[in-house]
């Protein structure tokens, strides 16, 4: 059974601070590894996939690191903002786009 | 921003009853999914389709049915509904598979 995790659970960080999440995924079979946003009331939104060994994506305050062959992602937000305040969610794909596997999450609070 | 919905946004039903959870997508997108999340735990893949006229089951078993007659309709259809039913199921669209577009999702209750 393929199995992706995500730590921590949850992260409480004062505005201004920066931090980062670790998203866990089995190194074989890999195919691509996926970030998404996920705020309430709203529908998860897609920020960055990954296909290659050592990719590094950005956008704005927030990047992406991968390594698949020690099976791990780490996402960074640099200077968290209260709008930064969601789940974020990563999800491996072993087949070629067909179905992602999705880790539970990392909820992010970002206290004003 | 994506154009992908889902209706109702919540529903309390009581057992037994049949319900239809509607998606829609307005991207023309072939591929479609539903999941499944139960309170603080992962998303699941319950069905997928590569388009019209195809579905496949997922990776988690559920009881429920899916049909694909439109390339911009998705419905998810449970004959009988019971309280292990209550979670929230959530719609995704992708014109390749490599990025989903989420519609909002739907709580179901069931009493």
């Amino acid at each position: 059974i393929l199995n992706v995790e995500q730590s921590p659970q949850s992260l409480h960080v004062q505005e201004g601070d920066s931090t980062n999440f670790t998203c866990s995924f089995p190194s074989s079979n890999f195919y691509a590894l996926h970030w998404y946003r996920w705020e309430t009331a709203k529908s998860p939104e897609a920020l960055f996939v990954m296909t290659l060994n050592g990719d590094e994506k950005k956008k704005g305050r927030i990047s992406a690191t991968l390594n698949t062959k020690e099976g791990y992602s780490y996402l960074y937000i640099k200077g968290s903002q209260p709008e930064d305040s969601a789940t974020y969610l990563c999800a491996f794909d072993v087949t070629s786009y067909d179905k992602v596997i999705f880790g539970p999450g990392t909820s992010l609070s970002v206290i004003p | 921003e994506a154009d992908i919905y889902q209706t109702p946004r919540y529903l309390v039903i009581g057992t037994g009853k049949k319900i239809t959870l509607e998606c829609s997508q307005t991207m023309g997108h072939d591929k479609m999914y539903w999941y499944q999340q139960d309170p603080g735990m992962e998303l699941h893949l319950i069905h997928y389709s590569y388009g019209v006229n195809s579905t496949e089951k997922g990776d988690l078993s559920s009881e429920s049915t899916v049909s694909r007659i439109r390339t911009e309709h998705f419905p998810l259809t449970l004959e009988s509904a019971r309280p292990s039913h209550t979670s929230q199921y959530l719609c995704a669209s992708s014109e390749t598979g490599y990025e989903q577009y989420f519609g909002p999702g739907t709580r179901l209750t069931v009493t």
